[in-house]
């Protein structure tokens, strides 16, 4: 009965890698986010769907490439892994896209060699 | 720019009160929240604030003041287990959440 849940929970690759972090939450949410958490703890929004469309994309590089193919799965695909890219990634979910109450995944730390 | 500012560290003891501030600038405002974030798990959701004034949920309360871009979060009765980050969020006028960093809560028997 897992609210929102995302695989692997540990993820340790080498530079250069391809890989990518899967995300599902039963709550009937519409909209789902990626957040990248790094040492320094400051969160921070990459994108955002709402209801299989994107509504957030930061700055971020496009190596990061997320899909949504519904609305109860955002999946987050990373390519040419880099050192910088270390860190614990976040997946959470609201309601709608006016970010009530955010409920977030366990969280996935990925730890690039 | 935007930014939450909030302390980094704070320490307290076991049965006591603590207040967490969190001061803000923002480009518009739509809403605090206050989440806790214990060592190695996810932020779970805490308080809301939209109006000016104090939120009262059990041993935690929340405050608000939007004229000063001020929020407080007061946890009463201390135990060992609120040990964790607590982290300030506030929604900009895009309904775009902006977090602190967050204040390290570290209690003492």
């Amino acid at each position: 009965d897992t609210a929102v849940s995302q695989t692997p929970k540990y993820l340790v690759t080498q530079m250069g890698n391809d890989k990518s972090i899967k995300c599902e939450q039963n709550l009937g949410h519409d909209t789902m986010y990626w957040y990248k958490q790094d040492s320094k703890k400051f969160l921070k929004i990459m994108f955002s769907y709402n209801n299989k469309e994107l509504i957030i994309n930061e700055t971020v590089p496009n190596r990061f490439s997320p899909k949504s193919p519904d609305k109860a799965h955002l999946n987050l695909h990373i390519n040419s892994l880099e050192l910088g890219d270390s860190a614990v990634y976040f997946c959470a979910s609201s309601p709608g896209q006016d970010q009530e109450t955010q409920y977030f995944g366990p969280g996935t730390r990925l730890l690039v060699l | 720019g935007q930014n939450i500012d909030q302390p980094t560290e704070m320490t307290a003891t076991e049965g006591a009160i603590v207040q967490i501030n969190c001061t803000y600038q923002t480009s518009g405002f739509n809403g605090l929240f206050w989440y806790q974030q214990h060592a190695g798990e996810a932020p779970t959701f805490l308080s809301y604030n939209v109006l000016d004034g104090l939120e009262e949920k059990g041993r935690f309360s929340s405050f608000l003041s939007r004229s000063k871009g001020y929020s407080y979060l007061l946890l009463k009765e201390l135990q060992m287990k609120d040990s964790a980050s607590y982290l300030c969020a506030v929604r900009d006028s895009n309904y775009q959440l902006i977090w602190g960093a967050g204040t390290k809560l570290i209690i003492k028997p």
